[in-house]
């Protein structure tokens, strides 16, 4: 069965400084991964994905995640926060099985301070 | 753009009164998902769509209903709205890989439903 914790419930930075959001997973079938992000009343936009290919994944915004496979985490960096990254962010597992659906973690919620 | 779209983006019904919410794509993805979101809360899957099959999840209420017309057009129905079923409603599409696998999902922007 897979799953996927988010270890941080809500996470404070100063603007500028670096943003670390973590996440494990546990998946009976080799990974896709995927962070969501979510700004307040939007819908859902995919900040990067994991598939298989490079173990460290660059995705818009500035943001980079790193798939470690002995350590079954897939935590979202970012050098430098800006006060627009505040929003609240999920992490996904998907199977390999043809129609599976994804699996979300409970999201984290980003703050920002000036 | 190719996109996924909902309308309408704020709908308020009755108690008891039914509604349906809608979604489009122009990205021609052959999956189509319906998702429940309360506040401060992941996502819920309700159901999906796999091409015409139809695949509820078991913790979906008898409430919901969906209909997909055809690919572009996906449905969700409340027969009869009760005050928990105030949430967003978020519709995604993806499609297969040739890999077998299912591509990541594109959201639409929701529907948040008040029910009065």
């Amino acid at each position: 069965a897979q799953s996927v914790t988010q270890l941080d419930s809500h996470v404070s930075v100063s603007e500028g400084t670096p943003v670390l959001l973590r996440c494990n997973y546990s998946s009976s079938y080799s990974p896709s991964l995927f962070w969501y992000v979510q700004h307040p009343n939007k819908g859902l936009q995919l900040l990067l994905k994991y598939t298989s290919a490079a173990t460290l994944v660059k995705g818009i915004n500035g943001f980079e995640a790193e798939f470690k496979k002995s350590e079954t985490s897939f935590h979202l960096t970012k050098p430098s926060a800006h006060m627009s990254d505040a929003a609240e962010y999920f992490c996904v597992v998907s199977g390999s099985q043809a129609g599976t659906a994804l699996i979300f973690g409970k999201g984290t919620t980003l703050s920002v301070s000036s | 753009d190719a996109m996924v779209i909902q309308n309408p983006r704020y709908q308020v019904t009755q108690f008891g009164k039914p509604v349906t919410l809608s979604c489009s794509q122009t990205l021609n993805h052959n999956v189509m998902y319906w998702y429940q979101q309360k506040s401060s809360q992941a996502p819920k899957l309700l159901f999906h769509y796999y091409d015409k099959d139809f695949n509820n999840e078991a913790d979906t209420p008898d409430n919901f209903q969906s209909r997909r017309p055809n690919t572009s057009f996906c449905f969700l129905d409340i027969r009869s709205p009760g005050l928990g079923d105030a949430a967003m409603y978020l519709c995604a599409t993806s499609r297969d890989l040739v890999s077998g696998e299912i591509g990541e999902q594109y959201f639409g922007p929701g529907t948040r439903l008040t029910v009065t």
